[in-house]
């Protein structure tokens, strides 16, 4: 089974500081995104990533940047946490299908990130 | 652009009733994708389906089903006999041709809450 692992199922922040949120998968996808979740906006993309290195902003990439250094690990980064960051925070993998069109992704737990 | 609306934000049913969720969704291509995925409260989200937009047969998967008429843009997905097991929230997903490196970019609808009451 592909498996998608958040490091963390819920974090409390303060105002100010710089957040790490690590994803993990152990499939071999080409690639990772990073999803915000918020009620009655649904997901919506920050950053994705298709390869080791490469990185594509989303949606609503400010306030965040991403990382990633080996295929199986993206992180989301947040420099300087505020409190209209606090959401939940969905990390996916997924392949390159035919065409280069997407599969389907497999998704983590979530984090779910409070900012005080 | 490309969109994907799903009108019903929250739907109760009682337990073994049929319901159907909605999905409309707007594309300017003629090649994509449409997906399903379930929500349930331990929040990971779980891929249901993938259709192509080709491919308009209607699909049965035991109790769940899926209604794809492109002459509407409409991707339909119905539970029959429902269960207090599909209490969840469902999303539609949309993915077409992208610039960036050859990513199709997937937009999701706002998602659909279905609570089944025993």
């Amino acid at each position: 089974d592909v498996k998608v692992t958040q490091s963390s199922r819920y974090l409390v922040k303060r105002t100010g500081e710089k957040v790490f949120l690590e994803c993990v998968q152990d499939m071999d996808h080409e690639n990772m995104f990073w999803y915000r979740q918020d009620p009655g906006l649904g997901l919506r993309l920050i950053y994705f990533s298709y390869d080791v290195k490469m990185k594509e902003k989303g949606d609503i990439p400010e306030g965040y940047s991403v990382s990633r250094e080996k295929k199986e690990r993206f992180s989301l980064i947040l420099e300087s946490a505020s409190t209209n960051q606090t959401s939940m925070y969905l990390c996916a993998s997924s392949l390159w299908g035919a065409n280069k069109f997407n599969t389907e992704a497999f998704f983590g737990q979530g984090t779910r990130l409070t900012v005080v | 652009a490309q969109k994907v609306t799903q009108a019903q934000t929250e739907i109760s049913v009682v337990e073994k009733e049929d319901v159907t969720l909605d999905c409309v969704y707007e594309t300017r291509d003629t090649t994509y994708y449409l997906f399903w995925y379930k929500q349930p409260p331990s929040g990971e989200l779980v891929f249901l389906i993938r259709r192509n937009s080709f491919d308009e047969q209607n699909e049965i998967s035991g109790r769940y089903s899926w209604n794809f008429q492109k002459s509407t843009s409409s991707f339909n997905f119905t539970i029959t006999a429902s269960q207090v097991v599909d209490s969840a929230v469902y999303f539609c997903a949309l993915s077409e041709a992208g610039n960036s490196g050859g990513y199709q970019k997937v937009t999701f609808g706002i998602g659909t809450k279905l609570q089944v009451i025993p």
